[in-house]
């Protein structure tokens, strides 16, 4: 079974501060991997997506997120945070094209732009 | 502009009642999604559909039920023998198995 972990169900920046969202998965198979983002009262927004090209994945809004199978790890990263950026950020993995048919979904980490 | 839409935004639930939520695409994907969220528990998978006529079961699907007469339409009924209710509840689609999801805006369902 798949599981997916993020680390801090809060994490509080500065604004131009690096922002670093942790995610960690765990998947029997190759898996594809993504980061989505949710403003309030608003639904999910796909902010980028690992589908096993290239290791270094660029997203919007200036998002980028590495994936590294020795730590079975996929964080995402934004050099200067905006106070636009302030959300709930979710890492998701899924498999690539066969068991599971959703997408497993971390429980989330809320990031807090401090002025 | 091709989308999913949700509606409505907002919908109140009395006792002992069954309740619709709506969901519908314009992407022409064949998969579509229902999910239900709750305060720092991420998103949880009610049911799915792959096809027209079929769908899945997913991890909390116990007194929710569903249909997938049309490609374009997946609507949730959230009936009486769901005994928590109150969540935002999230549709989605993709091309398939693995695909990327694209999301709806959510609706908010209240008990009275």
């Amino acid at each position: 079974a798949q599981s997916v972990t993020q680390l801090g169900s809060h994490v509080s920046v500065s604004e131009g501060a690096l922002v670093l969202l942790r995610c960690n998965y765990s998947s029997s198979v190759p898996p594809y991997l993504f980061w989505y983002v949710q403003y309030p009262n608003q639904g999910l927004q796909l902010l980028l997506k690992y589908t096993s090209a290239a290791t270094l994945v660029k997203g919007i809004n200036g998002f980028e997120a590495e994936f590294k199978k020795s730590e079975t790890s996929f964080h995402l990263t934004k050099p200067s945070a905006h106070m636009s950026d302030a959300a709930e950020y979710f890492c998701a993995v899924s498999d690539q094209g066969g068991g599971a048919d959703g997408l497993t979904f971390g429980k989330g980490t809320h990031l807090i732009i401090q002025p | 502009d091709g989308g999913i839409t949700q509606s409505p935004k907002y919908l109140f639930r009395k006792e002992g009642q069954n309740v619709t939520l709506s969901c519908e695409q314009n992407l022409n994907h064949d998969a579509m999604y229902w999910y239900r969220q709750d305060p720092g528990q991420g998103l949880r998978l009610i049911y799915y559909s792959q096809i027209v006529n079929d769908f899945q079961k997913g991890d909390i699907a116990e007194g929710y039920s569903v249909s997938r007469e049309k490609k374009e339409s997946f609507p949730l009924t959230v009936t009486s023998a769901q005994k928590n209710p109150t969540a935002f509840y999230l549709c989605a689609s993709s091309r398939g198995k693995g695909e990327t999801q694209y999301f709806g805006p959510g609706t908010r369902l209240l008990v009275l």
